[in-house]
């Protein structure tokens, strides 16, 4: 298997503009999640899909942050407008995750997103 | 006080020596214990999962937990330059999706 996939690997934006971050998680994984990591937080998730369905988004920082996943095979995560502080790496993570149960998460490249 | 904690480093050591990894955690209702290995401008990757108190070997590695004390540690024997890297301690939170992570502790193998 390719692994979980994202794209770009790099973006570099001006503060303001809109920001779309793709993912394409493990064929046949159920579950796929959204983190950030900065040096200061640390990994911090974002929000959480179950069968294509938002089910935790209490980590999106506010509401420029928005994630959608049409089919099981793609998601993705913006930001608009974009600001400084949201400059950091997103990792998309699946996993095929069972109801009541924990399963191991596989995380895909990143993206390096520096917002000027 | 923070629910896992996990010293940043960075930890250099000449090649050849054994690592000492280590994190602590608060919330004794942990069951799975996990160390994700990190490369530089790559995702974390699953090193070591245990599920119990005790050690578990797996080559050069070793994980070990001691839940009396919330204390879990990864040993790195015969330690390479290829083991640089950052290593994150996870915390899965039982029947949920939910992993708390450490902040992950730098690691530089000196050849």
């Amino acid at each position: 298997d390719a692994g979980v996939i994202q794209s770009p690997r790099h973006e570099v934006t001006e503060m303001g503009q809109e920001v779309t971050l793709r993912c394409k998680p493990i064929s046949g994984h159920n579950s796929l999640f959204w983190y950030r990591q900065t040096m200061m937080r640390g990994l911090e998730l974002l929000i959480y899909f179950n069968n294509n369905v938002p089910i935790d988004d209490s980590g999106m920082p506010e509401d420029r942050f928005s994630a959608k996943m049409p089919n099981a095979s793609f998601s993705t995560l913006k930001i608009q407008p974009s600001e400084p502080r949201d400059s950091a790496v997103y990792f998309c993570a699946s996993s095929s995750l069972t109801s009541g149960s924990t399963d191991t998460q596989y995380f895909g490249p990143g993206t390096r997103l520096t917002v000027l | 006080q923070k629910e896992v904690e996990q010293d940043p480093g960075p930890l250099s050591v000449p090649e050849g020596a054994i690592v000492s990894l280590n994190c602590t955690y608060s919330n004794s209702a942990f069951q799975y214990f996990m160390w994700y290995r990190q490369y530089s401008r790559k995702g974390p990757e699953l090193l070591m999962y245990t599920y119990s108190s005790g050690n578990k070997e797996d080559g050069r590695f070793t994980a070990q937990v001691d839940k009396s004390s919330k204390y879990i540690s990864l040993f790195i024997r015969d330690s390479q330059p290829s083991d640089s890297a950052t290593y994150l301690c996870a915390f899965p939170t039982s029947g949920t999706y939910k992993y708390i992570f450490g902040t992950g502790t730098r690691l530089k193998v000196l050849a």
